[in-house]
């Protein structure tokens, strides 16, 4: 059973904090993505790769950064986490090619900046 | 505008009724296109996608499409309970970015 995994359902940080969130897949996909759900927003990209080390900007890159050093593992980083930064998180992934059109999703993770 | 537009409901059908819902895009070379369901408190999970003008059945689902209009949607035959969640329609551009409406919520009442 194919997946992506991210590493933590449930984070509560502190404004401020450094925020890591982990992403792992586990087939193979070259591209890689990072949405926020937010109610009444639907889902909003942050950033996505299409290969190791590769990164572009989506909608809403601001306050983030991200990691692909290695082809299975795309992470998300909050550099200084803010209030405004509580949101679902969601990793996802995809193949290249006529795979390119099934876009597999993580379980989320829900980040609380208090 | 965005480039994905859905009403947010809340859409309310009775048990075997048929559920029909609606998806507007805006960039016209848009190419492939998707419903997903996502449950309450879980990640979205594709139930359809849709590449060509027309109609497309799978089992008590079926999308349409109408690039012409720009519109897709999704009809939902003998409606379950279990069918209440919120449905995301979605886009991906040539540029492999997917776009997603933000959802419309679905209740089922037995």
């Amino acid at each position: 059973d194919v997946k992506v995994t991210q590493s933590s359902r449930y984070l509560v940080k502190r404004t401020g904090e450094k925020v890591f969130l982990e992403c792992v897949q586990d087939m193979d996909h070259e591209n890689m993505f990072w949405y926020r759900q937010d109610p009444g927003l639907g889902l909003r990209l942050i950033y996505f790769s299409y290969d190791v080390k590769m990164k572009e900007k989506g909608d809403i890159p601001e306050g983030y950064s991200v990691s692909r050093e290695k082809k299975e593992r795309f992470s998300l980083i909050l550099e200084s986490a803010s209030t405004n930064q509580t949101s679902m998180y969601l990793c996802a992934s995809s193949a290249r090619g006529s795979g390119a059109n099934v876009l597999t999703f993580g379980a989320g993770s829900r980040l609380t900046v208090l | 505008q965005k480039e994905v537009e859905q009403n947010s409901g809340p859409l309310s059908v009775p048990e075997g009724a048929i559920a029909s819902l609606n998806c507007t895009y805006s960039d016209r070379v848009s190419q492939s296109f998707f419903w997903y369901r996502q449950y309450s408190g879980k990640s979205p999970e594709l139930i359809m996608s849709i590449y060509s003008n027309g109609d497309k059945e799978d089992g008590r689902f079926t999308a349409q499409l109408n690039k012409a209009s720009q519109y897709v949607s999704l009809l939902i035959r003998d409606s379950q309970p279990s069918d209440s969640a919120t449905y995301l329609c979605a886009v991906r551009n040539t540029g492999n970015q997917f776009y997603f409406g933000t959802g419309t919520s679905l209740t089922v009442i037995p």
